[in-house]
């Protein structure tokens, strides 16, 4: 059973523009959510993470959107640029646990 | 380069071929993980060892073997795989099993 949910699969933006991505959860346990960036012919590399007593956390370009609520979280990318085009991950993991969980992954295309 | 190298890049194997993969990580680390990433499927987690004891086992199959001689260390060794193994294989290292995960560039393995 996939435990992060994550949409869309692929996803197309213009340069300047700003790309969306969004997962969703289940597991209440999970307390630590990051995102990962990975180029082709390259490991994922973390982008930015964050924990559920804030509902935002901004770093440069991106900014991770969390609703504990509604148990899910999103990257937002603001001025998308042809160099963010990669494959990002969402992911998701327990207090206690050792797996971090991924989402399927999405495919950015920033076209010039 | 994130400080955690994987050999080789690239493998071709028969189903009755043995092979290992290596990894090895420059950051002091204590965790060291592997992964297996498949088209359109999330990254899998397969090993997690936590200072050379090995803490997770995702019910792998037993024709992956894993062996951390030390913690900058960790090997994978293959034996009689099949085509659906054909994959990218993930090294990782965190300090802490709780910590961020560092990811190596990867192993490209394809099971003739």
């Amino acid at each position: 059973q996939q435990q992060v949910k994550q949409s869309p699969q692929s996803l197309i933006v213009q340069k300047g523009g700003i790309s969306i991505i969004n997962c969703a959860y289940e597991n209440t346990a999970f307390d630590y959510f990051p995102w990962y960036q990975q180029f082709p012919g390259k490991g994922p590399a973390l982008l930015i993470a964050i924990r559920p007593d804030v509902s935002e956390k901004k770093e440069g370009r991106f900014t991770i959107s969390f609703n504990k609520s509604a148990k899910q979280f999103s990257l937002h990318i603001m001025d998308s640029q042809p160099g963010d085009s990669a494959t990002y991950f969402c992911a998701a993991s327990e207090k206690s646990g050792y797996a971090l969980n991924f989402g399927k992954g999405t495919s950015l295309l920033v076209t010039p | 380069e994130t400080g955690v190298t994987q050999t080789p890049r690239h493998l071709v194997m028969g189903m009755t071929n043995k092979k290992s993969l290596k990894c090895e990580q420059h950051l002091g680390h204590n965790a060291m993980y592997w992964y297996k990433q498949s088209a359109k499927k999330p990254l899998e987690l397969m090993f997690v060892y936590n200072f050379k004891e090995q803490t997770e086992n995702n019910s792998v199959p037993s024709r992956f073997s894993p062996e951390c001689p030390n913690s900058s260390h960790l090997f994978l060794h293959l034996h009689t795989l099949q085509p659906e193994d054909s994959a990218l294989y993930l090294c990782a290292s965190s300090q802490d099993w709780k910590e961020t995960q560092y990811f190596g560039p990867g192993t490209r393995l394809l099971v003739l």
